[in-house]
């Protein structure tokens, strides 16, 4: 059984654009947890969505937003990219277990 | 704000001895979990703890969890150089505002040296 995939890797903006992240999850489970893992600032919430719709979010702004489709995949989406956007960012597709997928490091330059 | 927060920074210690982390949070939680990352890649679930449980263990692993104090303690015996990575725990908070969110402690850094 596939574990959660993220993609791309690794990412690299420029500053003002926009950085589109993708993950798909286990097979079979209908939610994806965003979460952003900066330099110095821990892992944070970003979103959560399950059979398609935003269920919660975390302290971010709009910029930051994203969509599930009807496979269950998922995009986050950053607008209008900021320096301090530069993570780590992780999906997983339930609240245990081995179910992180392995990141997208975006890097805005 | 972070409400998990590990206890030390960071760890150094030599092959064969044991590593006991600790974390604190604030709120009633469900379940308090820790997770492995090694050199900022993807987390490696090793074991969750439910409110109703005070001590699990798994392989190396023993967890304990005091909801009285709100912290929960990590101990890796017998620590490998393999082991070296950075420690999290996670809590699932019993609050509406926090349903379907896991709350990451800033995480304790280990190096197990051969």
């Amino acid at each position: 059984e596939a574990g959660v995939t993220q993609s791309p890797t690794h990412l690299i903006k420029t500053r003002g654009q926009q950085a589109t992240l993708r993950c798909s999850p286990i097979s079979g489970h209908t939610s994806v947890y965003w979460y952003q893992q900066a330099l110095g600032l821990g892992l944070q919430f970003l979103l959560w969505y399950d059979e398609g719709e935003e269920r919660n979010r975390g302290n971010f702004p709009p910029r930051f937003s994203g969509r599930q489709f009807p496979n269950y995949s998922s995009e986050l989406n950053v607008n209008a990219l900021e320096l301090e956007d530069s993570a780590l960012y992780l999906c997983a597709s339930s609240l245990g277990a081995d179910t992180f997928g392995s990141g997208t490091r975006l890097t805005v330059v | 704000s972070q409400q998990g927060e590990e206890d030390p920074q960071a760890l150094s210690i030599q092959e064969g001895e044991n590593a006991t982390m600790n974390c604190s949070y604030k709120t009633s939680i469900n379940n308090l979990q820790w997770y492995r990352q090694n050199s900022g890649r993807g987390l490696v679930h090793l074991i969750l703890i439910r409110s109703n449980e005070r001590e699990k263990h798994s392989g190396r692993l023993r967890v304990t969890l005091d909801t009285s104090k709100k912290s929960s303690s990590l101990l890796i015996t017998a620590s490998r150089a393999a082991d070296t990575a950075s420690y999290f725990c996670a809590t699932d908070a019993r609050l509406s505002a926090s349903y379907g969110k896991l709350t990451f402690g800033q995480g304790t850094i280990l190096t197990v040296h051969p």
